[in-house]
């Protein structure tokens, strides 16, 4: 079952601006991350922040977690072509042995045009 | 540095045909191993994961079965594919702290 959802499933906006997706979540958590897929490919771990932080930053990306809100938010600043690809929230979960696994939202579709 | 390899990138299957998929990391040793399934267009679902050699545990009820002979080899198979098998397979292995790396995935048609 997924766990949350990404708002919006797509956006589409012009290079040079900025672009906020954001993700919900149902259950408690210990951190969340962000991925990102271009199209026909894998995965790419993008950020990853724990639930006793509220902000993160990585070059252009800029992370932000309210777990009273249980939410995120992933923001792209200064968009550029190479940016188009989907973009996943995730959250881990328990499993039995130890282990844990990732749950995904359902993406959001970014298109940056030139 | 640590990578993973999967293979192959795409594959076309008759129904009914069997199925191996393998998945290989480098750089790292007994790491958890995990293969998801992507439909068209939706986030990505867990089938099997492995913490161990010889160990599998199942997420969903499937066609599909999984094992892991070696301690960075995960393999994925079917004994007879169905249509609904068809997908995107990801490979991935958890980097503690950092993450999840994943392979660059097999697309798999089943005609």
């Amino acid at each position: 079952s997924q766990q949350g959802e990404e708002d919006p499933q797509a956006l589409s906006i012009q290079e040079g601006e900025n672009a906020t997706m954001n993700c919900s979540y149902k259950t408690s958590i210990n951190n969340l991350q962000w991925y990102r897929q271009n199209s026909g490919r894998g995965l790419v771990h993008l950020i990853l922040i724990r639930s006793n932080e509220r902000e993160k930053h990585s070059g252009r990306l800029r992370v932000t977690l309210d777990t009273s809100k249980k939410s995120s938010s992933l923001l792209i600043t200064a968009s550029r072509a190479a940016d188009t690809a989907s973009y996943f929230c995730a959250t881990e979960r328990g499993l039995i042995q130890g282990a844990q696994k990732l749950v995904f939202g359902q993406g959001t579709r970014l298109t940056i045009n030139p | 540095s640590q990578t993973i390899h999967q293979w192959p990138a795409t594959l076309v299957q008759p129904v009914g045909s069997p199925l191996s998929l393998e998945c290989t990391v480098e750089g790292t040793s007994n790491p958890n191993l995990y293969w998801y399934r992507q439909a068209a267009g939706r986030g990505l679902q867990l089938l099997f994961y492995s913490v161990g050699i010889g160990q599998i545990s199942s997420e969903v009820p499937q066609n599909l079965s999984a094992s892991r002979p070696q301690d960075r080899q995960f393999i994925l198979s079917s004994k007879k594919l169905l249509l609904s098998d068809s997908g995107f397979y990801l490979c991935a292995w958890k980097n503690t702290g950092y993450g999840y790396t994943f392979g660059s995935g097999t697309r798999l048609t089943v005609v």
